[in-house]
């Protein structure tokens, strides 16, 4: 257990819909990492926050938003949704920006 | 920017045998280097990692990797491998600032036979 932990652990929704997925980092982790695996394009850095505050932005879609909250806490926000949207979805965090990463164990999102 | 290039897609191994698993990687910068592994229906869980020091690093259920800066390559082996080796496995590097995210590779998966 890395003690990173992800909800919901499967969701699944309908083209056009939106949904929020969450994170809890280690406890004094204050950065959060947004990754996105699928069978075609692997794992995808989508986007990272530290302490609230925006550090880092990969292959994330502008159907995607993501924030982290004054207890650290994230939430990846995936709107429009598209079959092709249908991956795993990853949290990692890390104590700051440079340090390891430990990952959580994912949300499984299914589009139909 | 940094680049992971895993030689395999996959690799079947008989169990107890050696195995090694190929990274190379590129970057204009120094960098930090990882392995993950990420077992059926689970999340990430780092293996091992070089930050600085010795180039030989081991790291949990037996594996060590090598950095070679020359080769620019971060190669995972196991002596003798077990069926619950069976996995997939990520190579990823990191710039040693901070300013860019961790790239990974593609992926090997390892399939251990009995």
């Amino acid at each position: 257990d890395s003690g990173v932990t992800q909800t919901p652990k499967h969701l699944i929704t309908a083209t056009g819909q939106r949904v929020t997925l969450r994170c809890s980092p280690r406890s004094g982790d204050l950065s959060v990492y947004w990754y996105q695996q699928s069978l075609d394009q692997g794992l995808q850095f989508l986007i990272q926050y530290y302490n609230g505050e925006e550090r880092a932005k990969g292959n994330i879609l502008e159907r995607f938003s993501a924030q982290q909250f004054p207890d650290l806490h994230s939430e990846l926000n995936l709107s429009s949704l598209e079959l092709g949207d249908s991956a795993l979805y990853f949290c990692a965090s890390s104590p700051h920006t440079t340090d390891t990463q430990y990952f959580g164990p994912g949300t499984r999102l299914t589009v139909l | 920017a940094q680049s992971v290039t895993q030689l395999d897609s996959q690799v079947p191994v008989f169990e107890e045998a050696p195995v090694e698993l190929r990274c190379n990687y590129s970057s204009s910068v120094s960098v930090y280097l990882f392995w993950y592994v990420q077992y059926p229906n689970q999340g990430l869980q780092l293996l091992l990692k070089y930050l600085s020091g010795s180039t030989l690093v081991k790291g949990i259920n037996g594996f060590e990797a090598e950095f070679n800066k020359s080769q620019t390559s971060f190669h995972l082996r196991k002596p003798s491998v077990h069926i619950s080796d069976t996995a997939e496995y990520f190579c990823a590097v990191s710039d040693r600032s901070g300013n860019t995210p961790l790239v990974f590779g593609k992926g090997t998966r390892l399939s251990v036979i009995a």
